[in-house]
C-alpha cells in the first residue's frame, strides 16, 4: 500500500513549544507531501519534498525524509493556537499527477493549548 | 474561481433517497478526484478522472456510487438509496499540469448524513 501511517495518532502540546509527528510508508515514493486538515474544512497542502532532498523548510515548517527507513517528521516550531488541526502525510510513488491519487492515513490530530 | 467549490455544503437525506453532491475543480485543472472521510478518519479514495475521463473507479464502496464529469469541469458524485454507513464527508479535489499536479487542491467538502 503507497499509505502512509502516521504517528502519533493525537499529540497535545502547549502553546510556544515545538511539535513533531512522523510518517511511515511502505513503498518507494517519487516524493512525500504533507497536509493539514483544519476542523469541518478540507486538505490544505503544507509541505512537498522529494525523494532526493532529506530536509525541506517552509516558514516555521520542518520536514525530513529518510528513504532507507522510508519515514518522515514534520516539526512545527513555536506552535501556536491556530496551528491545531489533523496532519496527514501522502507519500506518492510516481511523478507528476494522474491515477496515482494520494491516499491518506488517519492524520496525527494536534492540539496546541492556549 | 480562486478555489474548490463544492455544493451543498450539507445534506440531509433520508435513508433510501437518492443525493447529487457537486464539485467545481479550480478552472483549468485536469485531475479530479473524490474522497470519503468518516469521522475521525483520514480521506478514503473513490474515484479518479482525467478530463472527462474516470480512469479509476476502484474506491467506490458500491453500485450505488457513481461520479461524472461529462465536460472535464464540474463533477457530480451520485448516491443511490443512501444507506446510514454512507454518512460521511465527501471531498474533491484537483490537481493542474505537470508541476503542480504533484499536489491536490481539496474543497471544504459536502456533509452527508443519512437519517
Amino acid at each position: 500500500s503507497q499509505q502512509g501511517e502516521e504517528d502519533p495518532q493525537a499529540l497535545s502540546i502547549q502553546e510556544g513549544e515545538n511539535a513533531t509527528m512522523n510518517c511511515s510508508y511502505k513503498t518507494s515514493i517519487n516524493n512525500l507531501q504533507w497536509y493539514r486538515q483544519n476542523s469541518g474544512r478540507g486538505l490544505v497542502h503544507l509541505i512537498l519534498i522529494r525523494s532526493n532532498e532529506r530536509e525541506k523548510h517552509s516558514g516555521r515548517l520542518r520536514v525530513t525524509l529518510d528513504t532507507s527507513k522510508k519515514s518522515s517528521s514534520l516539526l512545527i516550531t513555536a506552535s501556536r493556537a491556530a496551528d491545531t488541526a489533523s496532519y496527514f502525510c501522502a507519500p506518492r510513488r510516481r511523478p507528476g499527477g494522474g491515477a496515482d491519487g494520494l491516499t491518506f492515513g488517519k492524520g496525527t490530530h494536534l492540539i496546541i493549548q492556549p | 474561481g480562486a478555489g474548490v467549490s463544492q455544493s451543498p455544503r450539507y445534506k440531509v437525506a433520508k435513508r433510501g433517497q437518492d443525493v447529487a453532491l457537486r464539485c467545481d475543480p479550480i478552472s483549468g485543472h485536469v485531475s479530479l478526484f473524490w474522497y470519503q472521510q468518516a469521522l475521525g478518519q483520514g480521506p478514503e479514495f473513490l474515484t479518479y478522472f482525467q478530463n472527462e475521463a474516470q480512469l479509476d473507479k476502484s474506491g467506490l464502496p458500491s453500485d450505488r456510487f457513481f461520479a461524472e464529469r461529462p465536460e472535464g469541469s464540474v463533477s457530480t458524485l451520485k448516491i443511490q438509496r443512501t444507506q446510514q454507513e454512507d454518512s460521511a464527508v465527501y471531498l474533491c479535489a484537483s490537481s493542474g499540469h505537470r508541476e503542480e499536479g504533484q499536489k491536490l487542491f481539496f474543497g471544504s467538502g459536502t456533509q452527508l448524513s443519512v437519517l
